[in-house]
């Protein structure tokens, strides 16, 4: 069974320029949430996303968002980027009702 | 929202050693999750504990959940160098869907 795949593994985009990430689940997952990891505040939730619908929602600002699609692909967009978007991002899927978490490798993004 | 607190943040030992990682809340946990993140990739799931005073064992690693579920410790024993990796606590489940919270996690190098 392929795990969860994120693309791209590398961004690198300037101040001000807006970026869209993927994540693919694992096949038969339809809940995929989405996570930003930094040195300063470690893993912070963004968003979930089940069956194209968004359940929860973290601490971040609307500059943030996603979608997922019906075949249960997530993307999450920023725009206007700051050099404090800095981070990996790291995308997640879970089975219906499980709370075990599938992570992707991440997407590591550097805002210049 | 559930504040976690784990320590050591950095743990620097000697192949052979035993080590023990604690992680605690002023809140009561709904479930408890160890997660072992390598670098360049996404945490990986070892263990979810549920019930208060549970204790599991993942070959050299033992994970407790206190009776109160409000702290947990992970204790790894001849800890290896494979052992490497930044450990992370995290609260899952109850209402909101598909939302991890974690603690800042503890950075282990474990020396040959």
């Amino acid at each position: 069974k392929a795990g969860v795949t994120q693309t791209p593994r590398y961004l690198i985009k300037t101040r001000g320029q807006q970026v869209t990430l993927s994540c693919s689940p694992i096949s038969g997952h339809r809940s995929v949430s989405w996570y930003q990891q930094t040195p300063g505040q470690g893993l912070q939730f963004l968003f979930e996303y089940f069956s194209e619908t968004q359940r929860n929602k973290g601490n971040f600002p609307g500059r943030f968002s996603g979608r997922q699609f019906s075949n249960s692909r997530s993307e999450m967009n920023v725009s206007t980027l700051e050099l404090g978007d800095s981070a990996l991002y790291l995308c997640a899927s879970s089975f219906t009702g499980s709370s075990q978490a599938f992570f992707g490798q991440g997407t590591r993004l550097t805002v210049v | 929202t559930q504040l976690l607190e784990q320590s050591p943040q950095f743990l620097s030992i000697q192949e052979g050693e035993n080590l023990t990682v604690y992680c605690n809340s002023s809140s009561v946990f709904s479930s408890l999750q160890w997660y072992r993140q390598e670098p360049g990739e996404g945490p990986v799931l070892l263990v979810t504990v549920v019930t208060g005073g549970e204790v599991k064992k993942l070959k050299r690693l033992t994970f407790q959940f206190g009776d109160a579920r409000k702290d947990s410790s992970l204790h790894i024993t001849a800890a290896q160098p494979g052992d490497t990796g930044l450990y992370l606590c995290a609260e899952a489940g109850g209402t909101s869907y598909g939302k991890l919270t974690f603690g800042q996690g503890t950075i282990l190098t474990v020396h040959p």
